[in-house]
């Protein structure tokens, strides 16, 4: 298995309070991902990172930031989180190139109350 | 966006062969066709990717069309364990993201005792 660690893994929060998730690989990968998946709509990409402080956009940016400022840690943090945020959060990392695979962490569940 | 078609669930004995369809017919001549699938309350689980040719590996076996606008996932004998909703995805080499996955509905799959 990749060597995936999210945590927390379970997290009820209230509305409007500040929220960091973390994403820790061993396997010296380039490529980083933060995904949402909600009922009704699959995965859906937030934000990526394809180096040490370099990030971008997914689908479904607005109310989430990034950083990346070891290869091995990419962090999600919602700046005031609201009751539409609460969803499952899975990490990603992939090798360079679309020949390879892209490992899925075990997911965060975040409530926002 | 690369598109994919399934339907939307299918049944199987266990211990019977299951070929999970999908439909690609944008599909580009770089593009990966990756198949994953996810367990309930799990993150979504690598099972096979290829690019031309008939692909093979432990978990399954992956047939794609001559003409690339289709595949069939291959499950040889389907056990409980099986049961899973199974994404087919087409990992397109644009922007900085290095392919990104974009996750449909997926297949889900039961399978009968």
């Amino acid at each position: 298995d990749a060597g995936i660690t999210q945590s927390p893994r379970h997290k009820v929060t209230e509305t409007g309070t500040p929220v960091t998730l973390r994403c820790h690989q061993t396997e010296n990968h380039r490529y980083m991902y933060w995904y949402r998946q909600d009922p009704g709509h699959g995965l859906r990409l937030i934000h990526y990172s394809y180096g040490v402080k370099d990030t971008d956009k997914g689908e479904v940016s607005d109310g989430y930031s990034v950083s990346r400022s070891k290869t091995e840690d990419f962090l999600l943090t919602l700046e005031s989180a609201t009751s539409s945020q609460t969803s499952v959060y899975f990490c990603a990392i992939s090798g360079t190139g679309t020949g390879n695979t892209i490992y899925f962490g075990e997911g965060s569940w975040l409530t926002v109350v | 966006d690369a598109k994919t078609t399934q339907p939307n669930s299918m049944e199987s004995n266990e211990e019977e062969p299951v070929h999970l369809p999908c439909n690609h017919s944008t599909i580009s001549g770089t593009d990966y066709i990756h198949w994953y699938r996810q367990l309930p309350s799990q993150g979504p689980e690598y099972v096979i990717h290829g690019l031309t040719s008939n692909v093979n590996n432990r978990m399954a076996s992956l047939a794609i069309a001559e003409d690339r606008k289709s595949s069939t996932l291959i499950l040889h004998r389907a056990t409980l364990r099986d049961a899973a909703v199974y994404y087919c995805i087409l990992r397109v080499n644009y922007g900085g993201s290095q392919g990104n996955l974009i996750f449909g509905k997926g297949t889900k799959l039961s399978v009968k005792p």
